[in-house]
């Protein structure tokens, strides 16, 4: 079964410095989305792409964070300058054109822990 | 008010148990409703997609949608202890791949 797949799994990076996650949507997928969840709260959306631009971005998504989908597999998120606050679990999402009735489910990949020390 | 309202819970049930699970909204623009299932550290595994008020019955997971009382419920049939999951909520506004707005979740135990 056709799944979404992210690396790495874990990173640890020091304050200010940038990060890239990367992630492999489902291979039919147009569009591609970023969510996080700091431990113990709810996910929350980040950003929503499609047709190589941001089709939405919440208020979190600010100047630090950057998506690129840089070929024709990967999609990436990257953190310009981290903040200890931007420590969370970092969860990948691709869907399609429902099979049934238009709808577009999302599906998740397993996350990256960010730990920004 | 919350966008989207969810017990956190923990619920614990003895297997066998019918296990119901329930989320209230505000916002009256949302028109589907999800569940996904999420196990401690991992991403959110979807459930059931359903659009609009009334029930949908996947094997022993039957999803309800009550659009004029703005309540959603997941009940779990014959409940087994690999259920035992975080179980989330989840709505969007319209169908375009727009963003998923999440309740805080619901901790299920399933007691052997």
């Amino acid at each position: 079964e056709p799944e979404v797949t992210q690396t790495p799994s874990h990173q640890v990076t020091q304050m200010g410095q940038e990060v890239i996650l990367r992630c492999v949507p489902i291979s039919n997928h147009l569009y591609f989305y970023w969510y996080r969840q700091i431990l113990g709260q709810k996910v929350e959306f980040l950003v929503s792409f499609y047709n190589n631009e941001i089709s939405e971005k919440s208020e979190i998504f600010d100047d630090q964070f950057s998506v690129e989908r840089p070929d024709g597999s990967n999609f990436t998120l990257k953190i310009r300058s981290t903040k200890l606050e931007d420590s969370a679990m970092y969860f990948c999402a691709s869907s399609n054109f429902g099979l049934a009735g238009g709808q577009y489910e999302q599906y998740f990949g397993p996350g990256t822990r960010l730990t920004v020390t | 008010q919350k966008e989207v309202e969810q017990d956190p819970g923990p619920l614990s049930v003895p297997e066998g148990a019918i296990v119901s699970l329930n989320c209230t909204y505000s916002n009256s623009a949302f028109q589907y409703f999800m569940w996904y299932r999420q196990y401690s550290r991992k991403g959110p595994e979807l459930l059931m997609y359903t659009y609009s008020s009334g029930n949908k019955e996947d094997g022993r997971f039957t999803a309800q949608v009550d659009k004029s009382s703005k309540y959603i419920s997941l009940f779990i049939r014959d409940s087994q202890p690999s259920d035992s999951a975080t179980y989330l909520c989840a709505m969007e506004e319209d169908s375009s791949a727009s963003k998923i707005i999440f309740g805080s979740g619901t901790r299920l135990s399933i007691r052997p």
